[in-house]
């Protein structure tokens, strides 16, 4: 399947600090989407991009969909300690009616007060 | 609260038992999924049901075993499993478009908390 390489593993950041993480992908996505994992829990979805270019906000939050479709970038701004967790990156692809969405191996972001 | 529900949140099992875990979906989707998620390692795809009927088995073990009685219902049964099987395994739902679309997809995965399972 596709692989997509998330970028860095971790982040060691001080409270108020900004946050940038990226995927890339050797192959074509028609979505990005963004998750969050607290410990013990499933993903959440943060941000989901549908569009070549597309710049999308959530709060502190701001995600691209970039123009090549084969990459994507999350930045958090002013950090808070709630932001501490796993955030994967996902594309999806539609397959022949089946739902296929092939995850990065994640950022996990520490936040420091 | 996603409106994807696990149970159970945690499991221990020997590998000669036989147990089974269960995700319901309110959500009225048409698509449900299992994945396993391993430490250090991206989230795998093992089950996909769209409307009630499975449409991929990425070679999963067959000490697998998924079930789905209706869209909003999923399982999947666990028999003599290994240590290596030990994960978080994550159901999820989607809202699937028709067969064969082209262009963007709007089918976003909303994931339930997972069952955490240990293996002894």
């Amino acid at each position: 399947g596709q692989q997509l390489n998330q970028s860095p593993q971790s982040m060691f950041i001080q409270e108020g600090e900004d946050v940038s993480m990226n995927c890339t992908s050797s192959s074509i996505f028609n979505t990005w989407l963004w998750y969050k994992q607290d410990p013990g829990e499933g993903p959440v979805l943060l941000i989901a991009l549908y569009k070549a270019g597309e710049l999308t906000s959530n709060g502190r939050l701001t995600a691209q969909f970039g123009i090549t479709r084969k990459d994507s970038f999350l930045n958090i701004s002013a950090s808070i300690p709630s932001d501490v967790g796993i955030y994967f990156c996902a594309g999806l692809t539609l397959v022949t009616g089946a739902n296929n969405l092939f995850f990065g191996t994640g950022t996990r972001l520490t936040v420091i007060p | 609260e996603t409106g994807v529900t696990q149970t159970p949140r945690h499991l221990v099992m020997g590998m000669t038992n036989k147990k089974s875990l269960k995700c319901e979906q309110h959500l009225g989707h048409n698509a449900m999924y299992w994945y396993k998620q391993s430490a250090k390692k991206p989230l795998e795809l093992m089950f996909v049901y769209s409307l009630e009927e499975r449409v991929e088995n990425n070679s999963v073990p067959s000490r697998f075993s998924p079930e789905c009685p209706n869209s909003s219902h999923l399982f999947l049964h666990l028999h003599t499993l290994q240590p290596e099987d030990s994960a978080l395994y994550l159901c999820a739902s989607s809202q699937e478009t028709a067969s064969g679309g082209v262009g963007v997809s709007k089918n976003i995965q909303y994931f339930g908390a997972g069952t955490r399972l240990s293996v002894l």
